[in-house]
């Protein structure tokens, strides 16, 4: 069974940092892109990066270019996200998401329950 | 960036009716679009993914048609568990993008 597990959400400052992670289980991590969405309170969604693979292709939103880094560590079935310079307008529930094909040129065939993000001082 | 228009916005219906949600792109995907289902406080699940294929786990009564620029999502008879909002995405370019989500209310 695909599980997808986020974490590291919470209260941060305006300019402030925070990162986020999606543990994997279920699947072979390694052979699937991994995908970044966020909805902010009584919204709708919107993506916001992701990452093949390997970990050397990734895209972004240009809300979060140069602000936002995504990563992942294949050998601990987890991937990141690094959110510098935070604004009240990044304020979201924020969604780990599988991709169904090794590139990111698919379908979100799987999500994780979402971690909660806010910016505000 | 390509833009998803939905509609209607919202909609109600009883148990058992047959609902139709369309999904317009501003641009040619051809069928590079995923329905997805979202109950209140829940996480997004996958329902329709190329335009028409339904995903694993999925019933029978959702379908997906259409390719380009128009599509449709349709629940054959609608049941108590899907009265959700529902959205539409496309992957066929950079950004990905969603619809604004089509919510179904129980008439």
């Amino acid at each position: 069974e695909v599980q997808l597990v986020e974490s590291g959400g919470g209260l941060v400052q305006p300019g402030g940092s925070l990162r986020l992670s999606c543990a994997a289980s279920g699947f072979t991590f390694s052979n699937y892109a991994m995908s970044w969405i966020r909805q902010a309170p009584g919204k709708g969604l919107e993506w916001v990066s992701d990452i093949s693979g390997s970990g050397s292709s990734t895209n972004y939103a240009d809300s979060v270019k140069g602000r936002f880094t995504i990563s992942r560590d294949n050998s601990k079935n987890t991937q990141y996200l690094q959110m510098n310079s935070l604004r009240a307008e990044d304020t979201a529930v924020y969604y780990c998401a599988k991709n169904e094909n090794y590139y990111g040129s698919g379908n979100f065939d799987y999500w994780g329950q979402g971690t909660l993000v806010t910016v505000s001082s | 960036d390509i833009q998803m228009t939905q509609s209607p916005s919202s909609l109600s219906a009883s148990v058992g009716d047959r609902v139709t949600i369309t999904c317009r792109a501003s641009q040619g995907i051809n069928y590079f679009l995923a329905w997805f289902q979202q109950k209140p406080g829940k996480a997004p699940k996958s329902l329709i993914y190329a335009a028409s294929r339904l995903q694993s786990g999925v019933p029978s009564r959702f379908s997906g048609s259409g390719s380009g620029t128009d599509f449709t999502l349709t629940i054959s008879s609608l049941q108590p568990e899907d009265f959700a909002t529902y959205y539409c995405q496309q992957y066929h370019s950079y950004p990905r993008t969603f619809g604004q989500g089509t919510k179904v209310e129980i008439k």
